[in-house]
Protein backbone atom coordinates (compact mmCIF):
# COMPACT_ATOMS: atom_id res chain seq x y z
CA UNK A 1 0.00 0.00 0.00
CA UNK A 2 1.31 3.31 -0.83
CA UNK A 3 1.69 5.63 2.32
CA UNK A 4 2.84 9.30 3.13
CA UNK A 5 4.32 10.30 6.11
CA UNK A 6 5.45 13.67 7.29
CA UNK A 7 6.74 13.22 11.06
CA UNK A 8 7.06 16.96 11.93
CA UNK A 9 3.11 17.48 13.25
CA UNK A 10 4.26 21.45 14.23
CA UNK A 11 6.66 23.48 13.27
CA UNK A 12 7.55 27.56 13.60
CA UNK A 13 9.80 30.04 12.04
CA UNK A 14 10.59 33.40 12.21
CA UNK A 15 9.62 35.80 9.58
CA UNK A 16 12.23 35.79 6.73
CA UNK A 17 14.13 33.10 7.66
CA UNK A 18 14.09 29.17 6.09
CA UNK A 19 12.47 25.84 7.36
CA UNK A 20 11.79 22.61 5.54
CA UNK A 21 9.39 20.30 6.18
CA UNK A 22 10.01 16.77 5.74
CA UNK A 23 8.13 14.07 4.14
CA UNK A 24 8.61 10.59 3.57
CA UNK A 25 6.48 8.11 1.48
CA UNK A 26 6.47 4.03 0.50
CA UNK A 27 5.29 2.98 -3.05
CA UNK A 28 6.39 0.22 -5.40
CA UNK A 29 5.54 2.72 -8.69
CA UNK A 30 8.54 3.95 -10.58
CA UNK A 31 6.30 6.78 -11.89
CA UNK A 32 4.05 8.96 -9.68
CA UNK A 33 3.58 12.55 -8.69
CA UNK A 34 4.43 14.34 -5.25
CA UNK A 35 2.68 17.21 -4.07
CA UNK A 36 2.94 20.08 -1.20
CA UNK A 37 -0.75 21.68 -0.77
CA UNK A 38 -1.00 24.09 1.68
CA UNK A 39 -4.12 24.82 4.10
CA UNK A 40 -4.43 28.52 5.65
CA UNK A 41 -6.93 29.11 8.59
CA UNK A 42 -9.45 29.80 5.46
CA UNK A 43 -9.62 25.51 4.88
CA UNK A 44 -8.51 26.30 1.38
CA UNK A 45 -6.43 23.87 0.09
CA UNK A 46 -3.58 25.02 -2.22
CA UNK A 47 -1.50 23.68 -4.70
CA UNK A 48 2.00 25.13 -3.70
CA UNK A 49 4.91 22.56 -5.62
CA UNK A 50 4.99 19.38 -7.80
CA UNK A 51 7.31 16.87 -8.73
CA UNK A 52 7.06 14.08 -11.67
CA UNK A 53 9.48 11.00 -10.14
CA UNK A 54 10.68 10.88 -13.74
CA UNK A 55 12.47 14.37 -13.27
CA UNK A 56 15.88 14.81 -11.25
CA UNK A 57 16.00 18.04 -11.10
CA UNK A 58 13.99 19.79 -8.21
CA UNK A 59 10.81 21.80 -8.78
CA UNK A 60 11.11 25.40 -7.78
CA UNK A 61 8.19 27.70 -7.27
CA UNK A 62 9.49 31.32 -6.12
CA UNK A 63 10.14 30.93 -2.37
CA UNK A 64 9.30 27.28 -2.30
CA UNK A 65 11.51 24.42 -3.17
CA UNK A 66 11.90 20.52 -2.83
CA UNK A 67 14.72 18.30 -2.45
CA UNK A 68 13.54 15.17 -3.93
CA UNK A 69 15.76 12.02 -2.77
CA UNK A 70 13.97 9.19 -5.22
CA UNK A 71 16.08 6.39 -3.83
CA UNK A 72 15.55 7.48 -0.05
CA UNK A 73 11.56 8.12 -0.84
CA UNK A 74 11.62 11.72 0.48
CA UNK A 75 10.14 14.70 -0.75
CA UNK A 76 10.78 17.67 1.73
CA UNK A 77 9.61 20.84 0.93
CA UNK A 78 12.08 24.61 1.41
CA UNK A 79 10.38 28.02 2.53
CA UNK A 80 12.93 30.66 1.86
CA UNK A 81 12.14 34.01 3.16
CA UNK A 82 9.07 33.02 4.85
CA UNK A 83 6.19 35.49 5.77
CA UNK A 84 3.58 35.74 7.87
CA UNK A 85 1.34 34.49 5.16
CA UNK A 86 3.17 30.90 5.09
CA UNK A 87 1.40 30.22 8.13
CA UNK A 88 -0.47 27.52 7.42
CA UNK A 89 -0.89 23.75 7.86
CA UNK A 90 1.60 21.51 4.77
CA UNK A 91 0.06 18.45 3.09
CA UNK A 92 2.05 16.46 1.48
CA UNK A 93 0.90 14.09 -0.91
CA UNK A 94 1.04 11.29 -3.50
CA UNK A 95 -0.40 10.21 -6.88
CA UNK A 96 0.18 6.98 -8.77
CA UNK A 97 1.05 8.50 -12.42
CA UNK A 98 -2.71 7.09 -13.53
CA UNK A 99 -1.47 10.01 -16.15
CA UNK A 100 -0.48 12.18 -13.77
CA UNK A 101 -3.66 13.26 -12.71
CA UNK A 102 -3.76 14.40 -8.90
CA UNK A 103 -7.03 12.80 -8.70
CA UNK A 104 -6.19 9.85 -6.88
CA UNK A 105 -4.16 11.76 -3.61
CA UNK A 106 -3.10 10.33 -1.25
CA UNK A 107 -2.30 12.78 1.73
CA UNK A 108 0.26 12.35 4.72
CA UNK A 109 -0.97 13.66 8.10
CA UNK A 110 0.00 17.22 7.84
CA UNK A 111 2.87 19.56 9.13
CA UNK A 112 1.38 22.95 11.00
CA UNK A 113 4.13 25.31 10.14
CA UNK A 114 3.40 28.71 12.49
CA UNK A 115 5.60 31.73 11.05
CA UNK A 116 6.68 34.57 14.11
CA UNK A 117 7.15 37.78 13.26
CA UNK B 1 -15.82 33.54 -9.35
CA UNK B 2 -15.46 30.86 -7.07
CA UNK B 3 -14.02 28.07 -9.20
CA UNK B 4 -15.51 25.38 -7.04
CA UNK B 5 -18.32 26.10 -4.75
CA UNK B 6 -19.54 24.21 -1.68
CA UNK B 7 -22.91 24.68 0.33
CA UNK B 8 -22.75 25.23 3.27
CA UNK B 9 -19.71 26.06 5.14
CA UNK B 10 -21.12 24.72 8.32
CA UNK B 11 -23.38 22.26 8.86
CA UNK B 12 -24.33 20.96 12.45
CA UNK B 13 -26.71 18.36 13.13
CA UNK B 14 -28.50 15.74 15.33
CA UNK B 15 -26.86 11.70 15.09
CA UNK B 16 -29.31 9.90 12.93
CA UNK B 17 -30.45 13.03 10.55
CA UNK B 18 -29.85 13.00 6.68
CA UNK B 19 -27.84 15.60 5.19
CA UNK B 20 -26.66 16.56 1.91
CA UNK B 21 -23.87 19.01 0.68
CA UNK B 22 -23.65 19.91 -2.54
CA UNK B 23 -20.53 21.04 -4.76
CA UNK B 24 -20.51 23.03 -8.01
CA UNK B 25 -17.59 24.00 -10.22
CA UNK B 26 -17.98 26.25 -12.87
CA UNK B 27 -14.28 25.31 -14.74
CA UNK B 28 -15.67 23.30 -17.24
CA UNK B 29 -14.10 20.10 -15.85
CA UNK B 30 -15.00 16.50 -16.56
CA UNK B 31 -14.29 14.98 -13.16
CA UNK B 32 -15.46 15.95 -9.70
CA UNK B 33 -14.17 14.77 -6.37
CA UNK B 34 -15.27 14.22 -2.52
CA UNK B 35 -12.78 14.32 0.20
CA UNK B 36 -13.00 14.00 3.91
CA UNK B 37 -10.90 15.37 6.38
CA UNK B 38 -10.76 13.94 9.86
CA UNK B 39 -10.33 16.02 13.05
CA UNK B 40 -6.40 14.51 12.65
CA UNK B 41 -6.66 16.71 9.63
CA UNK B 42 -6.08 13.55 7.55
CA UNK B 43 -7.39 13.87 3.86
CA UNK B 44 -8.88 10.75 2.10
CA UNK B 45 -10.60 10.29 -1.36
CA UNK B 46 -13.66 9.16 -0.81
CA UNK B 47 -15.38 9.30 -4.37
CA UNK B 48 -14.51 10.56 -7.85
CA UNK B 49 -17.24 11.15 -10.61
CA UNK B 50 -16.19 11.81 -14.69
CA UNK B 51 -19.01 12.85 -16.86
CA UNK B 52 -21.42 12.17 -14.03
CA UNK B 53 -20.05 8.51 -13.89
CA UNK B 54 -18.56 7.07 -10.47
CA UNK B 55 -14.72 6.16 -11.64
CA UNK B 56 -13.55 6.21 -7.70
CA UNK B 57 -15.38 4.86 -4.71
CA UNK B 58 -12.85 4.58 -1.75
CA UNK B 59 -14.21 2.25 0.86
CA UNK B 60 -17.00 4.67 2.14
CA UNK B 61 -20.37 2.96 4.30
CA UNK B 62 -23.12 2.75 1.96
CA UNK B 63 -24.67 6.15 4.01
CA UNK B 64 -22.74 8.04 2.03
CA UNK B 65 -24.04 8.27 -1.42
CA UNK B 66 -22.67 11.29 -4.38
CA UNK B 67 -25.22 12.12 -6.49
CA UNK B 68 -23.75 13.88 -9.87
CA UNK B 69 -26.46 15.41 -11.74
CA UNK B 70 -24.81 16.79 -14.61
CA UNK B 71 -20.66 17.49 -14.82
CA UNK B 72 -20.85 20.46 -13.14
CA UNK B 73 -22.27 19.24 -9.84
CA UNK B 74 -21.28 16.43 -7.37
CA UNK B 75 -23.97 16.64 -4.11
CA UNK B 76 -22.90 14.12 -1.23
CA UNK B 77 -25.62 12.65 0.30
CA UNK B 78 -25.41 11.64 3.71
CA UNK B 79 -28.04 9.37 5.69
CA UNK B 80 -28.48 8.03 9.19
CA UNK B 81 -25.04 10.48 10.39
CA UNK B 82 -22.74 9.20 12.80
CA UNK B 83 -21.07 11.21 15.58
CA UNK B 84 -18.15 9.44 13.26
CA UNK B 85 -18.92 11.92 10.27
CA UNK B 86 -17.98 14.75 11.79
CA UNK B 87 -14.87 16.07 9.76
CA UNK B 88 -14.23 18.48 7.20
CA UNK B 89 -15.84 17.16 3.36
CA UNK B 90 -14.01 18.98 0.51
CA UNK B 91 -14.81 18.93 -2.85
CA UNK B 92 -12.27 19.45 -5.90
CA UNK B 93 -12.36 19.23 -9.60
CA UNK B 94 -10.03 18.54 -12.33
CA UNK B 95 -10.40 18.40 -16.55
CA UNK B 96 -9.95 14.99 -17.11
CA UNK B 97 -9.94 12.02 -15.19
CA UNK B 98 -6.96 9.84 -13.52
CA UNK B 99 -5.32 8.50 -16.40
CA UNK B 100 -6.31 10.51 -18.96
CA UNK B 101 -3.64 13.52 -19.02
CA UNK B 102 -0.68 14.47 -17.77
CA UNK B 103 -0.05 17.93 -15.97
CA UNK B 104 -3.32 18.21 -14.44
CA UNK B 105 -4.65 20.19 -11.61
CA UNK B 106 -6.70 19.74 -8.74
CA UNK B 107 -9.39 22.55 -7.68
CA UNK B 108 -10.00 22.29 -3.86
CA UNK B 109 -13.51 24.17 -2.43
CA UNK B 110 -12.92 25.81 0.83
CA UNK B 111 -14.59 22.98 2.72
CA UNK B 112 -17.92 22.05 4.68
CA UNK B 113 -17.69 21.49 8.22
CA UNK B 114 -19.77 19.10 9.25
CA UNK B 115 -20.71 18.43 13.48
CA UNK B 116 -22.86 15.46 14.49
CA UNK B 117 -23.92 15.90 17.85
Amino acid sequence: AQTVTQSQPEMSVQEAETVTLSCTYDTSENNYYLFWYKQPPSRQMILVIRQEAYKQQNATENRFSVNFQKAAKSFSLKISDSQLGDTAMYFCAFSPNYGGSQGNLIFGKGTKLSVKP
Amino acid sequence: DTAVSQTPKYLVTQMGNDKSIKCEQNLGHDTMYWYKQDSKKFLKIMFSYNNKELIINETVPNRFSPKSPDKAHLNLHINSLELGDSAVYFCASSQHAPGQATNEKLFFGSGTQLSVL
